[in-house]
């Protein structure tokens, strides 16, 4: 069965950084396209990033320069390192699995930027 | 940068109801699209890609139609099951996707 669960949100003033996690079983997270999405509090989704297979990482205007992508092969694990958080960088992330349409998403993680 | 409008933001319907809800792109995007549901606290879930392909297990009551700019997410017969939120995004500018903002079902 194949299951994503992410973690690392919470509070964080404005400025600093947080990493989140995503760990992903039943399937190989390096074999497959993975996303990070967002979701502002009551608002709608926003596309972060993406990483390829092949290792290729793109990312949204509003997160360029301060997101980074990665994933670590042998402990099956996305991750999205968030630097010079914004308080419009609030909002539940979502890691998510799939190419043009993603079709496996986990439970998200708060990412409250405040101070 | 492809923008996606949703219409109507929210619909007031009852069990039973025949919904449409239309999102538009702002240039074209062939078949491109895809559309979601989510449920309060919950992930988004995959319904319908390539504007007409029906994901495994969701039910045939759910359908999508349109190519171009204009497309129709459709549930021919509400159920309770299905009052939510319901997102288009389009892929024509894949790796960047965009997401509509969304069109609430709510009961009626």
């Amino acid at each position: 069965e194949v299951q994503l669960v992410e973690s690392g949100g919470g509070l964080i003033q404005p400025g600093g950084s947080l990493r989140l996690s995503c760990a992903a079983s039943g399937f190989t997270v390096s074999s497959n396209y993975m996303s990070w999405v967002r979701q502002a509090p009551g608002k709608g989704l926003e596309w972060v990033s993406v990483i390829y297979s092949g290792g290729s990482t793109y990312y949204a205007d509003s997160v360029k320069g301060r997101f980074t992508i990665s994933r670590d092969n042998s402990k099956n694990t996305l991750y999205l390192q968030m630097n010079s958080l914004r308080a419009e960088d609030t909002a539940v992330y979502y890691c998510a699995r799939g190419q043009l349409w993603p079709n496996y998403w986990g439970q998200g993680t708060l990412v409250t930027v405040s101070s | 940068d492809i923008q996606m409008t949703q219409s109507p933001s929210s619909v007031s319907a009852s069990v039973g109801d025949r919904v449409t809800i239309t999102c538009r792109a702002s240039q074209g995007i062939s078949s491109w699209l895809a559309w979601y549901q989510q449920k309060p606290g919950k992930a988004p879930k995959l319904l319908i890609y390539a504007a007409s392909s029906l994901q495994s297990g969701v039910p045939s009551r759910f359908s999508g139609s349109g190519s171009g700019t204009d497309f129709t997410l459709t549930i021919s017969s509400l159920q309770p099951e299905d009052f939510a939120t319901y997102y288009c995004q389009q892929a024509n500018s894949f790796p960047m996707l965009t997401f509509g903002g969304g069109t609430k079902v709510e009961i009626k």
